[in-house]
């Protein structure tokens, strides 16, 4: 059984352009949450995707969007980068909802 | 005032020394996790619980719904428990279950 995987591991970018993130989750888990960490502060909810399906959202702006695949793989997709962007991007990947998270090792992005 | 409060927020401690954490939370949840994250960045679930107490090994947590109050316990603390520990509340409602994050509290165990 492979854990949750994230890709990359690091990435710069400079404002205004655009990134895609990658995570696969743990096998047989349907649902993927997406959260952003800044420097020194805990992560804050993004979006959740269960079953390919927009599940839930935090408190960002629609620029910040996703999708989730039939492998319930998920991308988080981030236009027009602000330098706030600057963060690690962490998913977690669960049987449900209600379930235990298992997190990935994170994407350290770095807008310039 | 965040919706999911940790104590403290940086905490130094002897080898061998008895640890607690605190988390207290002001919404309403279905369930509390205690993560683990190191340096690095990747977080590791520690406990999920609702109710009661859990252990493993050297780690104990306990919550009380009521007070809306949880803690987690490090018994004979070792340097290979630095790290950053954070408590997060499950929001859930409907189908929907989001995590509301503590910050964190930094543990620093000396030799």
């Amino acid at each position: 059984e492979t854990g949750v995987t994230q890709s990359p591991t690091h990435l710069i970018k400079t404002r205004g352009q655009q990134v895609t993130l990658r995570c696969s989750s743990q096998s047989g888990h349907n649902t993927v949450s997406w959260y952003q960490q800044a420097l020194g502060q805990g992560p804050q909810f993004i979006f959740q995707y269960y079953r390919e399906e927009e599940n839930g959202r935090g408190n960002f702006p629609p620029r910040f969007s996703g999708l989730q695949f039939p492998n319930y793989s998920s991308e988080l997709n981030v236009n027009a980068l602000e330098l706030d962007d600057s963060a690690l991007y962490l998913c977690a990947s669960s049987w449900s909802a209600q379930e235990t998270q298992y997190f990935g090792p994170g994407t350290r992005l770095l807008v310039l | 005032k965040n919706e999911v409060e940790q104590s403290p927020q940086n905490l130094t401690a002897q080898e061998g020394e008895f640890i607690t954490i605190n988390c207290s939370y002001s919404v309403g949840i279905s369930a509390l996790h205690w993560l683990q994250q190191h340096p690095g960045g990747g977080i590791v679930s520690l406990f999920m619980l609702s109710s009661g107490k859990k252990k493993h090994g050297r780690l104990i947590a306990t919550i009380n719904i009521q007070e809306k109050h949880s803690s987690l316990h490090i018994t004979a603390s070792h340097p290979r428990d630095s790290a950053v520990y954070i408590c997060a509340a499950l929001n859930y409602g409907g189908s929907q279950g989001n995590l509301i994050f503590g910050k964190g509290t930094k543990l620093s165990v000396k030799p």
